[in-house]
């Protein structure tokens, strides 16, 4: 596609559920991104992926987030039993090493709001 | 994870004058990437302009321009004749794989 695009746009969901936020990264881009802006904390680094490893996994909060990613492509990040404070806009970017200055094209974002 | 502060919580503009948005960093590197993203109401991060550290020349990207100055760690952005269509918060960024982000700027575009 021409973008990043993410999915759901938005999710409203039950305080202990758990839920899955995907991403579609930009053809051809190998590095893939997650992010979290909340108002709190404004835009935290989550996980970076190369290819299909991620050799940066330091910015999730708790074990209750991972992701993955498949065929070097599409990410998918979870979220299980999900709590209030994770309530935030994750936003999904894809990046390649051809880019003079690597920079990161973003996805429009998924709203979770936890009740 | 890279420092980068942006001072000012809010701009205002006039439409067809001048803003400028401050932003510090702190590194110890000599070769990066600096960047400006815009975010609107819509959410969708737009990247502005680019800085390579290496590079002493200054950014511009029509009406958006940069004075970086490498010394004092410091990277600025000016929009000149500001559109209503400027008006969305604007995030500094240091990029060493991952970007980190300032807190932001939010302008807004006074008609």
């Amino acid at each position: 596609g021409a973008g990043v695009s993410q999915s759901p746009s938005n999710k409203v969901t039950e305080k202990g559920k758990d839920v899955e936020l995907r991403c579609d990264p930009i053809s051809g881009h190998t590095a893939l991104y997650w992010y979290r802006q909340s108002l709190g904390q404004g835009l935290e680094f989550l996980i970076y992926f190369q290819g299909n490893s991620a050799p940066d996994k330091s910015g999730l909060p708790s074990d209750r987030f991972s992701a993955e990613r498949t065929g070097g492509s599409v990410s998918t990040l979870t979220i299980q039993r999900t709590q209030q404070e994770d309530s935030a806009v994750y936003l999904c970017a894809s990046s390649s090493p051809s880019l003079a200055a690597y920079e990161q094209y973003f996805g429009p974002g998924t709203r979770l709001t936890v009740t | 994870a890279q420092t980068v502060t942006q001072s000012q919580p809010e701009m205002s503009v006039q439409e067809a004058e001048t803003v400028t948005l401050s932003c510090t960093y702190d590194t110890s590197e000599s070769d990066y990437y600096l960047f400006w993203y815009k975010q609107p109401p819509s959410r969708q991060m737009i990247l502005v302009i680019r800085q390579e550290a290496y590079k002493q020349q200054n950014a511009t990207e029509n009406r958006f321009s940069v004075n970086f100055q490498k010394a004092a760690k410091s990277f600025s952005l000016k929009i000149s004749d500001s559109q209503l269509g400027d008006a969305a918060m604007y995030f500094c960024a240091y990029n060493d794989y991952k970007l980190s982000f300032g807190a932001g700027t939010t302008v807004t575009v006074r008609a």
